[in-house]
């Protein structure tokens, strides 16, 4: 089976550009969630789908943040326009149920997003 | 505010037992887990502590004192390939909130 899938590995933009980030999650997972972390930090929780629904968007920094789930399979995240404390870490996970006494994230391994 | 604190950086050697702490203040709790990165990879589940009291798994132990807000993480017999970033992770039922990780780095 295959796991969390993230594209690109690796993305490196200027001020001002535009950055689409997509993530595959494990098939048939419902549950779908977009994490950050900036270098040394926590990682950061930024917004949760169930199927193609936002379930939590508490954590999105601000409007510029765009998160898409079209057909509740893959999601993409669109930066728009960058700006410098944009760069860092991006974490996809998904898992199968929410809300049970013990939810498993599976993770993918993130796309590293540097703003020059 | 949700906030988990644990070591920045810990360093031990092969062979020998090493524990990682972790303290927490959220506002909801269902259970602490823990997630080991490797540099570049992502971060694997290794644990999950609902109850108080210590779950093994292998070589890896997770400990959880609800009453303290306090858990960690024991790795016994350390080998290289533990080196590695290790978060704790807290899940109110609704979502994670994550620790800031402890570099782990296993000394030959």
């Amino acid at each position: 089976e295959a796991g969390v899938t993230q594209f690109p590995s690796h993305s490196v933009i200027e001020k001002g550009q535009t950055v689409t980030l997509r993530c595959d999650p494990i098939s048939g997972h419902d549950n779908l969630y977009w994490y950050r972390r900036v270098m040394g930090k926590e990682i950061k929780f930024l917004l949760h789908f169930v199927k193609e629904s936002k379930q939590d968007e508490s954590g999105m920094p601000n409007n510029r943040f765009l998160a898409e789930r079209t057909g509740g399979t893959y999601s993409t995240l669109k930066v728009q326009p960058a700006e410098l404390e944009d760069s860092g870490v991006y974490f996809c996970a998904s898992s199968q149920e929410q809300g049970r006494i013990q939810e498993t994230q599976y993770f993918g391994p993130g796309t590293r997003l540097l703003v020059l | 505010g949700q906030s988990l604190e644990q070591p920045s950086e810990v360093t031990a050697v092969e062979g020998a037992i090493v524990q990682i702490n972790c303290t927490y203040q959220t506002s909801g709790f269902y259970g602490l887990s823990w997630y080991q990165q490797h540099d570049g990879g992502a971060p694997t589940f290794l644990s999950y502590n609902a109850l108080d009291g210590l779950e093994e798994t292998g070589r890896f132990s997770s400990f959880l004192s609800r009453s303290d807000s306090y858990g960690y993480l024991l790795l016994q017999e350390l080998q290289m390939k533990d080196s590695a970033s290790y978060f704790c992770a807290v899940y109110d039922f609704n979502k994670f909130y994550f620790g800031s990780g402890t570099k782990l780095n296993v000394k030959p």
